[in-house]
């Protein structure tokens, strides 16, 4: 199937711990994205790379890092994970251009305890 | 900066009945507008976009929003609901083509 696939798809960690969650999509597109969504449901943006390129960056603290080793991959790294940290993580990918939609991954729900 | 205002955060209707979902935007370039719908534990899908050209959008199962610029609006309608429709919908903006700007969704609730 054609699609935005993550892992894990959840994530129980203790606060302190170091984490990664994996991004794959095959469509072929040129940028991803992670956003964050919190218990509120409210979606941000976080990091966008095009042609594995670091393009939108906001304000994010350090410890979060994404890494692109290629178009089809983006991962998120999270150094001393802390309790606000919890939430679910959506990657997306899209096609630069005209075709501006972004397709959503299922999530990654992290919990730090 | 875009932002997105969605003045509902939740919608309870009767199945069958219409609705309205609504979103208005804040902008001072032009910008893509998108409807997408996340279902329980799920991700979000997207529901339909303008981009440019005709106003009005619909999507194959039978939401329809129109694109209002001089009210700075994007909502969205359906004129008969199914229990299958219940979910959070969420409104964006782009700017860019690049990051999405979301409001703060609508839950909509369908009952029979």
């Amino acid at each position: 199937d054609t699609a935005v696939s993550q892992t894990p798809k959840y994530l129980v960690t203790q606060m302190g711990n170091d984490k990664s969650i994996k991004c794959e999509q095959n469509l072929g597109h040129d940028t991803m994205y992670w956003y964050k969504q919190d218990s509120k449901k409210f979606l941000k943006i976080m990091f966008s790379y095009n042609n594995k390129e670091l393009i939108i960056n906001e304000t994010v603290p350090n410890r979060f890092s994404p890494k692109s080793p290629d178009k089809a991959h983006l991962n998120l790294h999270i150094n001393s994970l802390e309790l606000g940290d919890s939430a679910v993580y959506f990657c997306a990918s899209s096609q630069s251009g005209t075709r501006v939609e972004q397709f959503f991954g299922p999530g990654t729900r992290l919990t730090v305890l | 900066a875009q932002s997105v205002t969605q003045l509902d955060s939740q919608v309870p209707v009767f199945e069958e009945a219409p609705v309205e979902l609504r979103c208005n935007y804040s902008s001072s370039v032009s910008v893509y507008l998108f409807w997408y719908v996340q279902y329980p534990n799920q991700g979000l899908q997207l529901l339909l976009k303008y981009l440019s050209g005709s106003t009005l959008v619909e999507s194959i199962n039978g939401f329809e929003a129109e694109f209002n610029k001089s009210q700075t609006s994007f909502h969205l309608r359906k004129p008969s609901v199914h229990i299958s429709d219940t979910a959070e919908y969420f409104c964006a903006v782009s700017a860019s083509g690049y990051a999405l700007n979301f409001g703060k969704g609508t839950s909509l609730l369908v009952t029979p």
